[in-house]
């Protein structure tokens, strides 16, 4: 089975802190994701990449960067953090060809205080 | 992009076939419907999707109506752990994904 490892269930962290989330997956996917859940929005995609090195804007870009230096590992960056990033983020990776069909990790809830 | 309409919510007895509806009557001709579902807690997880022929795979059955225009997805014999929240998207296989809200199914003993 396709494994999806998100670093931390749970984080907490103070407004300003730079957080970083870690994503790594173990079926050589081509494309990863991420996304943030909110109560009453769903879920939106935030940045995703096809390929190291390689990263694109989702809908909500703004507060948020990536790194993507191997292939097997996505990074989400809060620079600086705000309260209004306190969310459940989710990563996810797909096959190439079958990019919708997307392998979800388990979450990192995250709180800022 | 094709909408989908689902019912927020629906009930279904443990051991009896779930069959959840999604109307996406503005769908085009090279867009899927993809089906996940999200249990508490955890990530959404990959159920099935199809293009215009019925699908079956060890999880479910995607029977998508000869217009296109609606789909549902059927859980034969629903269990306790099937009770989440199903979301239907339509999208063209190279665009991403975009969750709604879905349905809360609810299965009862």
């Amino acid at each position: 089975d396709v494994k999806v490892t998100q670093s931390s269930r749970y984080l907490v962290k103070r407004t300003g802190e730079k957080v970083f989330l870690e994503c790594v997956q173990d079926m050589d996917h081509e494309n990863m994701f991420w996304y943030r859940q909110d109560p009453g929005l769903g879920l939106r995609l935030i940045y995703f990449s096809y390929d190291v090195k390689m990263k694109e804007k989702g809908d909500i870009p703004e507060g948020y960067s990536v790194s993507r230096e191997k292939k097997e590992r996505f990074s989400l960056i809060l620079e600086s953090a705000s309260t209004n990033q306190t969310s459940m983020y989710l990563c996810a990776s797909s096959w190439g060809a079958g990019a919708n069909v997307l392998t979800f990790g388990a979450g990192s809830r995250l709180t800022v205080l | 992009d094709a909408k989908t309409t689902q019912p927020p919510s629906m009930d279904c007895a443990e051991g009896r076939a779930a069959n959840l509806p999604c109307n996406h009557s503005t769908i085009s001709g090279n867009e899927y419907v993809y089906w996940y579902r999200q249990i508490h807690s955890q990530g959404p997880q990959y159920i099935i999707h199809g293009l215009k022929n019925n699908e079956t795979n060890e999880m479910a059955s995607l029977i998508i109506t000869e217009d296109r225009k609606s789909s549902t997805l059927i859980l034969p014999h629903a269990t306790l752990r099937d009770t989440a929240v199903y979301y239907c998207i339509v999208r063209v296989i190279t665009d991403k994904l975009i969750f709604g809200t879905g349905t809360r199914l609810q299965v009862f003993p």
